[in-house]
């Protein structure tokens, strides 16, 4: 079945340009999370999004970064002005928001897009 | 906000032995706690999970326990096997019965096993 698709799978850009990377979730997951991994490290949190309530926005790094979904479906992270810092592979992940009995409450992780400023 | 931290960071253990790994968390409202498995190149994957009304749950080789009092839980996998080398991180979610399930991660344990 399919699963969460996060694209490109690996983006080269140069610093100071901006990138845009897209994440289509598991349909009828109300709930989208944009993770960041910097290489051996643990999982930061970026953004997360649920239904039609405003974004939870406290991950974001910088003015640099921004994140929007498109009602409960197709979500883009932009990073604009890239610096060499902001390479990391970028994780999106969906679920349910409000799960009812019996369902899960899993959050289901795309492969990610692994991001290279040079 | 929640907060959740993780011990060891690195684990080496040999095929066959049990390995063990603690998250602690600080918000007492939290009531879902996931494992998740992240093997090399790949997203994380869900491997068992627990909710606050449960103590203990177990599928096949691996266990996780959950003390709310202390605010404690532990993943625990027997009889390793070298496919279980990856890293492991375990997560909190703040009310999942108010329907606001954003996952709070540990920082992440890389387990080794060496045949």
């Amino acid at each position: 079945g399919a699963g969460v698709s996060q694209s490109p799978s690996n983006k080269v850009t140069e610093k100071g340009k901006d990138v845009e990377l897209r994440c289509d979730p598991i349909s009828g997951h109300t709930a989208l999370y944009w993770y960041r991994q910097r290489l051996g490290q643990g999982l930061e949190f970026l953004i997360y999004f649920q239904g039609n309530s405003a974004p939870d926005k406290s991950g974001l790094p910088s003015d640099r970064f921004s994140a929007e979904r498109t009602g409960e479906s197709v979500s883009t992270l932009t990073i604009q002005r890239t610096q060499q810092e902001d390479s990391a592979v970028y994780l999106c992940a969906s679920s349910f928001s409000y799960p009812t009995v019996g369902e899960s409450v899993e959050a289901f992780f795309g492969q990610g897009t692994r991001l290279t400023v040079v | 906000g929640e907060n959740v931290e993780q011990h060891p960071s690195t684990l080496s253990v040999q095929e066959g032995d049990s390995a063990v790994i603690k998250c602690t968390y600080s918000d007492s409202a939290s009531n879902y706690f996931p494992w998740y498995k992240q093997e090399l190149g790949k997203g994380p994957q869900l491997i068992i999970d627990i909710r606050s009304n449960v103590g203990e749950k177990k599928d096949q080789r691996i266990a996780v326990t959950l003390n709310k009092t202390a605010k404690h839980f532990s993943l625990h996998i027997t009889e390793t096997q070298p496919e279980d080398s990856a890293v492991y991180f375990c997560a909190a979610v703040p009310s999942l019965s108010g329907g606001y399930n954003k996952l709070i991660f540990g920082a992440g344990t890389r387990l080794a096993v060496h045949p």
